[in-house]
């Protein structure tokens, strides 16, 4: 069984650049989740995707955006970035959606916005 | 609004102990409660969770308390080992999609 995997590892942008993070879901799971981790925090949720549709989204502005493929994969993307997007970029897979499952965390982006 | 925290920075126990990681969450709503265990460069690892309708779960040296009467979640390990030491995490889900961490502890063993 395949655990969730994030690519890049590491990233460094400058502002107002445009960035894709990529997530590829946990083996038979189909729903995706996004957290932001800034250091020293817990992590915050950005959105979900099932069905390759958002279903949910945390307090974040539109300039986070992301996809869901057929084969469960997602992307986040984030225009316009600024200095506070530096973050640690979490994804979460789980076998069905909604609030009271279990989410399986990949190993996280590091982003750095300078 | 909806915050789940932690009452302590940092834990520091003697390897071999028991350690108690206590949090408090705010939302009447939620039903369902998880620790994760997230060490250095690593994503957070599921360690246990709970469900509103127990007040007691246990699993491999971990067991999970809930008291919802005062919104008061723990995390018991016992015979803390080396391995244990990383930053824990409460968190918490209602009906929605949204998990709601605290901000996290971290805690130290000593040889």
């Amino acid at each position: 069984e395949t655990g969730v995997t994030q690519s890049p590892t590491h990233l460094i942008k400058t502002r107002g650049q445009q960035v894709t993070l990529r997530c590829s879901s946990q083996s038979g799971h189909n729903t995706v989740s996004w957290y932001q981790q800034a250091l020293g925090q817990g992590p915050q949720f950005i959105f979900q995707y099932y069905r390759e549709e958002e279903n949910g989204r945390g307090n974040f502005p539109p300039r986070f955006s992301g996809l869901q493929f057929p084969n469960y994969s997602s992307e986040l993307n984030v225009n316009a970035l600024e200095l506070d997007d530096s973050a640690l970029y979490l994804c979460a897979s789980s076998p069905i959606a909604g609030g009271g499952n279990e989410q399986f965390f990949g190993p996280g982006t590091r982003l750095t916005v300078l | 609004g909806e915050s789940v925290g932690l009452h302590l920075p940092t834990l520091s126990v003697q390897e071999g102990d028991n350690s108690i990681i206590n949090c408090a969450y705010s939302n009447s709503a939620s039903d369902y409660f998880i620790w994760y265990k997230q060490e250095s460069g690593k994503g957070p690892q599921f360690i246990i969770d709970i469900r509103s309708n127990m007040d007691k779960r246990q699993g491999q040296r971990v067991t999970v308390l809930l008291n919802k009467t005062v919104k008061h979640l723990s995390l018991q390990i016992a015979a803390t080992q080396p391995g244990d030491s990383a930053v824990y995490f409460c968190a918490d889900t209602g009906a929605n999609s949204k998990l709601t961490f605290g901000k996290g502890i971290t805690l130290s063993v000593r040889p």
